[in-house]
């Protein structure tokens, strides 16, 4: 069984569309986040969930719009994408915000043309 | 802002041969984690460390925490084909991942 599984692996679009990603944990954890890593393969975090509410909220463009309906789901929404969106996402859970294991998903490729 | 510095970007290792990465931080650490991350994989958890001076081993791989909680390392020994990947290290009650290390191996 796949702990942590995002949807679609890969997203190709083109400039200005609306698109969203989906992420589901399997493993009961109160807490969910999304990642961003860059073609020089940086890490960065963008948002972060505890039950539900917004713990974590980078600087990120408004664009970006995260939504979680349950504890077991974190989806991201991109509106007017933009050329520099394109960027492997990552989401990720733990059971915890400090401390403990992340939990990855396989990533979704995303990139605009 | 919490900033994690990792070095060196790039390590080329001869198979057998040993390498270490280093993890900075700008303030101290409540704890560090260390993630591998397989080429055209995500990261997998390898280990955290909490304690000043920590050491922690798996296998051929050797972790450390520092005893002001601001550096850690990872050391490999007898460096393997399976080993290829990218190790980060986090500050993880920030959340701020180093920029990782890329090795290579050559067989």
């Amino acid at each position: 069984d796949t702990a942590v599984s995002q949807t679609p692996k890969y997203l190709v679009t083109q400039m200005g569309n609306d698109k969203s990603i989906k992420c589901e944990q399997n493993l009961g954890h109160d807490t969910m986040y999304w990642y961003k890593q860059d073609s020089k393969k940086f890490l960065k975090i963008m948002f972060s969930y505890n039950n539900k509410e917004l713990i974590i909220n980078e600087t990120v463009p408004n664009r970006f719009s995260p939504k979680s309906p349950d504890k077991a789901h974190l989806n991201l929404h991109i509106n007017s994408l933009e050329l520099g969106d394109s960027a492997v996402y990552f989401c990720a859970s733990s059971q915890g915000l400090t401390a403990g294991e992340q939990f990855f998903g396989p990533g979704t490729r995303l990139t605009v043309l | 802002g919490q900033q994690v510095m990792q070095i060196p970007q790039y390590q080329h290792v001869q198979e057998g041969e040993d390498f270490t990465t280093y993890c900075n931080s700008s303030t101290t650490l409540s704890n560090i984690q260390w993630y591998k991350q397989r080429p055209g994989g995500h990261p997998v958890f390898l280990i955290q460390l909490v304690k000043s001076g920590e050491v922690k081993k798996q296998k051929r791989l050797t972790f450390q925490f520092g005893e002001a909680k601001k550096n850690s390392s990872l050391h490999i020994t007898a460096t393997q084909t399976t080993d290829v990947g990218t190790y980060f290290c986090a500050g993880r009650d920030k959340l701020s991942f180093g920029a990782g290390t890329t090795v290579t191996v050559r067989a």
